[in-house]
């Protein structure tokens, strides 16, 4: 079945240093992927989307590019801050199907 | 930007006991959802719902488990007879279509204690 493996957190980092969240997937088909992420006391908001492969999704200066090849989609920051601090969620959804199937989520902890 | 609400925050029953989780979705949104993590595990699908009826549910959705949309605004989600596995955070989210690259929103959750 479909499935999706994200790195173990926490992830501890110092402002301003390179942020990469490695998140694997499995499908059938041609998945669309995602990342959401969650602040701490809020619902899991969508980050960004690829939708094919070597399609690249980016915001707030993540981004992250689907690798059919590798079938991975990491995420990827050049400069984290302390308000990045939250839960990252890889995610994908396939054709005929609604569902999400999500990873277990990465807790990145950014100090200044 | 619009949101969905779930109340409550935090739920705490005993073993067998039924409970309610309610969501109010963003209101021009056609499709629902209820999604749960337990502890240190994946965000698992439960369950999707349109035009008044289950469009998809997961293994984990069994009798145990049903939801609705009583009133055109609110979605529900209840447990008939609370297990200690079912101790977990319940997220409820909705979108405007079912597509593959649709964006979800999730409301923050509920966190439900099983005892």
């Amino acid at each position: 079945g479909n499935s999706v493996t994200q790195m173990e957190g926490p992830v501890t980092l110092s402002e301003e240093a390179f942020l990469t969240i490695n998140c694997t997937y499995t499908a059938t088909g041609y998945p669309s992927l995602f990342w959401y992420v969650q602040y701490p006391g809020e619902g899991l908001q969508l980050l960004l989307k690829a939708t094919k492969a070597d399609d690249k999704g980016s915001n707030k200066g993540f981004e992250a590019t689907y690798r059919k090849e590798t079938t991975s989609f990491h995420l990827e920051k050049g400069s984290v801050q302390v308000s990045d601090s939250a839960v990252y969620f890889c995610a994908l959804r396939t054709t005929g199907f609604q569902k999400l199937v999500f990873g277990t989520g990465t807790r990145l902890l950014v100090s200044p | 930007e619009p949101e969905v609400t779930q109340t409550p925050s935090h739920q705490v029953t005993q073993m067998g006991q039924e409970v309610i989780l309610r969501c109010v979705p963003i209101s021009n949104h056609l499709y629902f959802y209820w999604y749960r993590q337990i502890l240190g595990q994946k965000v698992e699908f439960l369950v999707s719902f349109y035009n008044n009826e289950i469009s998809e549910k997961s293994e984990i959705f069994d009798d145990q488990f049903s939801v609705e949309r009583p009133d055109g605004s609110n979605f529900t989600l209840k447990i008939r007879s609370t297990k200690l596995e079912d101790s977990a955070m319940y997220f409820c989210a909705s979108s405007e279509t079912d597509g593959r690259n649709e964006k979800l929103f999730f409301g923050s959750g509920t966190q439900l204690s099983v005892l």
